[in-house]
């Protein structure tokens, strides 16, 4: 099964500008593997912010944007807020091989 | 707005069997893509296995840890999406999720495998 790697700690100033990314072990990512982000916060299911590499849902927020990157799927947060203090979840779909999470990203804005 | 509910979640011991249910409200599943995500106690979240719709012929995929113990399925007529989970391990332990299409997510039962 394939390995999905994401940062696992990240931090951002209030204001500023950070970009996670999410790298398969098989090689680039691509739009093939329909890229999906969430977001989770303690005690809290998920949420989906983008999926397809760079579609929104209704409620995800301007600030975050989706794009491929490098051979990598990346979630681009602008602006940051103290509310987006959260883990995140990349998801890469495998042609006949299911789906991968990556391992996570705590990000904290500081 | 799409609600999911599951239920069925509990303790269990080693090598027994559980069914968890996720029922939907004001959405139909057999429309939709459907998975189990499952997240172990303080860890991060892995997939287990997706329905597709009814158009795409509703086939099954697991993941390998699962594969040959657990079974999803879907029962159109009720609007619920099952997972049948057999020969539990500890390491089954998690609040599971239920989602649609990735897009919309329950909001877990908890298994506890232990003897």
């Amino acid at each position: 099964q394939a390995v999905v790697t994401q940062e696992p700690s990240l931090t951002v100033s209030p204001g500023g500008t950070v970009t996670l990314t999410c790298g398969s072990s098989t090689g680039a990512v691509t739009s093939g593997h329909y890229p999906y982000w969430f977001q989770q916060k303690p005690g809290q299911a998920p949420r989906t912010l983008i999926y397809d590499t760079s579609n929104k849902n209704s409620w995800t927020p301007v600030r975050f944007s989706g794009s491929l990157l490098g051979g990598k799927a990346a979630l681009t947060l602008s602006a940051a807020q103290p509310e987006d203090e959260a883990e995140y979840y990349c998801l890469l779909l495998y042609s006949g091989a299911g789906e991968v999470f990556g391992g996570g990203t705590k990000l904290t804005v500081l | 707005e799409v609600q999911l509910v599951e239920s069925g979640g509990g303790l269990v011991k080693p090598g027994g069997s559980l069914r968890l249910s996720c029922g939907a409200s004001r959405f139909s599943l057999s429309d939709s893509w459907m998975s189990w995500v499952r997240q172990a106690p303080g860890k991060g979240l892995e997939w287990v296995a997706r329905i597709t719709s009814k158009a795409h012929g509703g086939t099954t995929e697991y993941a390998p840890p699962v594969k040959g113990r657990f079974t999803i399925s879907r029962d159109d007529s009720k609007n619920t999406l099952y997972l049948q989970m057999n020969s539990l391990k500890t390491e089954d332990t998690a609040v599971y999720y239920c989602t649609t299409d990735h897009k919309y997510w329950g909001q877990g039962t908890l298994v506890t495998v232990s003897s």
